[in-house]
């Protein structure tokens, strides 16, 4: 099974910051990496997917990047609304999986 | 509009069963792959369950292999997950998820809750 790993697990930061975010994986996922966003009682949402491709309706705010097996989330000046828990995800192979979360906390 | 509605949770005694319901609307359901995405109270997401196309191939979790089954009915628009020989551990909000032509999950319903306990 693959591996990932996120780092780090929570972080405080203020509105305007730039936040980065990342993501390693045990072995090379072929660029099938993909991040969501989920707040408290909600389902997650879908951000990036093929490691830096928007996904539809997502603000361009948010940018991933990295290939082979370290990978990052950015997002270039943090709003209120972004105060949520990140995730990233492998698809490359079975069984899925995904990280353990980035909790993004107002500083 | 895609909307993924999940219905079927309850309270539900260990060693018990349980049929999840997942209703899509606003694509052509029979086109894509969907699968079960679950979590339990505080924690991270777990990937349960996925069914191909046709409903043809399956993978499972090795956590849920041997005790739920994913289905499909196309003339429906909708997804099943039956759960077997429920435990505890399998406490969570179930979340139906749609797969998008990359692979990645593009929509998530809104979860259903299963409480395993006794």
């Amino acid at each position: 099974d693959i591996q990932m790993t996120q780092s780090p697990s929570s972080l405080s930061a203020s509105v305007g910051d730039r936040v980065t975010i990342t993501c390693r994986a045990s072995q090379g996922i072929n660029n099938y990496l993909a991040w969501f966003q989920q707040k408290p009682g909600k389902a997650p949402k879908s951000l990036i997917y093929a490691a830096s491709s928007l996904q539809s309706g997502v603000p361009s705010k948010f940018s991933g990047s990295g290939s082979g097996t370290d990978f990052t989330l950015t997002i270039s000046s943090l709003q209120p609304e972004d105060f949520a828990t990140y995730y990233c995800q492998q698809y490359n192979s079975f069984p899925l999986t995904f990280g353990g979360g980035t909790k993004v906390e107002i500083k | 509009e895609v909307q993924l509605v999940e219905s079927g949770g309850d309270l539900v005694q260990p060693g018990g069963s349980l049929r999840l319901s997942c209703a899509a609307s606003g694509f052509t359901f029979s086109s894509y792959a969907m699968s079960w995405v679950r979590q339990a109270p505080g924690k991270g997401l777990e990937w349960v369950s996925i069914i191909g196309t046709g409903g043809g191939s399956t993978y499972y979790a090795d956590s849920v292999k041997g005790r739920f089954t994913i289905s499909r009915d196309d003339s429906q628009n909708a997804l099943y997950l039956q759960l077997n020989s429920l435990r505890a551990e399998d406490t969570a909000v179930y979340y139906c998820a749609k797969r998008a032509s990359h692979g990645q999950f593009d929509y998530w319903g809104q979860g259903t809750l299963v409480t395993v306990s006794s």
